[in-house]
């Protein structure tokens, strides 16, 4: 499994952007890259994923470096809801089965 | 569309004890995982199974296993219940295997071992 790395923690202002950052430099070619998000006492939701190029969906948009040794989790505007342990995690594409390999996430606050 | 669905939400067991823990997938999704959350430990995956096979299975011993039905419902089973069994279980669902699929996560199952 590919290894990220991914701040600890962070702060944002409420109605701000967010950029969370995450290193996976040991990412294979075909693996995915997904993001997910764990709110309070709730499961993870999925956030968004892709492979090389930059996606967008209504939640947030991923950009991902031309090397793919890094991804970048924009959200365009933060609010409280948004506050969250954030997790990068690089999927294998195989035909082979598929696990998520959850790591410690990015904690987000968010300030009012 | 109704999500991911588990049963039951809480449990309390005592050590020795085995417990069983009920997932029922989003309509026309065919993969389930299990995934097991503690404080020290963080999230980890316990298993998939896919078309009622378990295709890949986590480092734990052998007092969890699980299963999959024709409808695509899974169970998950722990015998001997210990201490260190007290978690959040997690299961969720997702159309087919390939990490070209996000999963969809169930509000998981708290289960306590006295």
């Amino acid at each position: 499994d590919a290894k990220t790395t991914q701040p600890n923690s962070m702060e944002s202002n409420e109605e701000e952007p967010v950029h969370l950052p995450c290193n996976h430099s040991t990412i294979s070619g075909t693996d995915y890259i997904h993001w997910y998000r764990q709110l309070p006492s709730q499961g993870p939701e999925y956030v968004i994923h892709g492979l090389t190029s930059n996606v967008n969906n209504r939640m947030a948009s991923l950009a991902i470096a031309e090397d793919r040794k890094s991804s970048t989790l924009i959200l365009h505007r933060a609010t409280l809801r948004d506050a969250a342990v954030y997790y990068c995690i690089p999927a294998y594409s195989g035909a082979g089965s598929y696990q998520l390999t959850f790591g410690k996430g990015t904690k987000l606050s968010v300030i009012p | 569309k109704a999500g991911v669905t588990q049963t039951p939400r809480y449990l309390i067991k005592t050590r020795g004890q085995q417990v069983t823990l009920s997932c029922s997938p989003i309509s026309g999704h065919r993969s389930v995982s299990w995934y097991q959350q503690t404080p020290g430990q963080g999230l980890q995956f316990l298993f998939e199974y896919f078309s009622e096979t378990q295709r890949n299975k986590g480092n734990f011993p052998g007092r969890f296993s699980g299963r999959q039905f024709s409808n695509s419902r899974s169970e998950m089973n722990v015998s001997t219940l210990e201490l260190g069994d007290s978690a959040l279980y997690l299961c969720a669902s997702t159309l087919a295997p390939g990490a070209v699929n996000e999963q969809f996560f169930g509000p998981g199952t708290r289960l306590t071992v006295l």
